[in-house]
């Protein structure tokens, strides 16, 4: 079993969308979950840490759900320029290496 | 504040030949990492350096790729000789050596390689 799964897709969305994104991970004792954006032949970046109590930065929305080992993350009123690829990753402690999964591709269209 | 950065951007090789990447993290960040990321996968650990030490290269092939940091700031990694395989994107990071959950790594733009 792949330590992180994601549904790779493509998305496909109308503009003002709502879309969801779901990931699993299969390492119990991990600490740390983020969603990374990464746009075509770009680096990945950080879009937002993924906290226990949930946590909300504008249109998104990310949630964790640490007993179904489940992590979230929620677009809504889609831009053109949310189309890229959003990978879901996690890690063990504060300075060991990211952990991905193989992204999932969303494209919004208008 | 300046980024990670690495050169060069592209480079296509013949398979057997050498290819070297190197990369320049952020000032003051103290671990580096190396990643390769193969074309609709996310990236995976190549090697983490703390300063100039070596704290994880469990997944480095060693056979044929290796990886230095020798005065603890750049980083290069080399592959000798090249598969075709190993055409992927290869991305540095960098991060304070904080220990907090949340601490960030923050990746360069990448070298495209391609092996033909």
């Amino acid at each position: 079993r792949k330590e992180v799964e994601q549904d790779p897709g493509p998305f496909n969305v109308p503009e003002g969308a709502t879309v969801a994104f779901n990931c699993t991970y299969s390492n119990s004792a991990s600490q740390s979950f983020f969603w990374y954006r990464q746009d075509c032949r770009k680096e990945p970046k950080l879009l937002m840490s993924v906290y226990s109590s949930g946590n909300e930065d504008g249109r998104f929305t990310a949630q964790l759900n640490r007993a179904s080992q489940y992590i979230s993350l929620l677009i809504r009123d889609s831009k053109l320029s949310d189309s890229a690829t959003y990978l879901c990753v996690v890690r063990n402690s504060g300075n060991t290496p990211l952990v991905f999964g193989k992204g999932t591709r969303l494209s919004v269209i208008a | 504040e300046a980024g990670v950065a690495q050169s060069p951007r592209y480079k296509i090789i013949e398979k057997r030949q050498s290819v070297a990447f190197w990369c320049n993290p952020i000032s003051g960040h103290a671990t580096l990492y190396w990643y390769q990321q193969i074309l609709g996968q996310g990236p995976k650990l190549l090697i983490q350096f703390q300063n100039n030490g070596v704290v994880d290269d469990s997944q480095l092939p060693k056979d044929r790729f290796s990886a230095e940091r020798l005065k603890g700031v750049d980083s290069t990694l080399k592959i000798q000789p090249a598969k075709l395989e190993d055409s992927a994107v290869y991305l540095c990071a960098s991060s304070s050596i904080g220990t907090a959950r949340y601490n960030e790594q923050f990746f360069g733009p990448g070298t495209r390689l391609t092996v033909l």
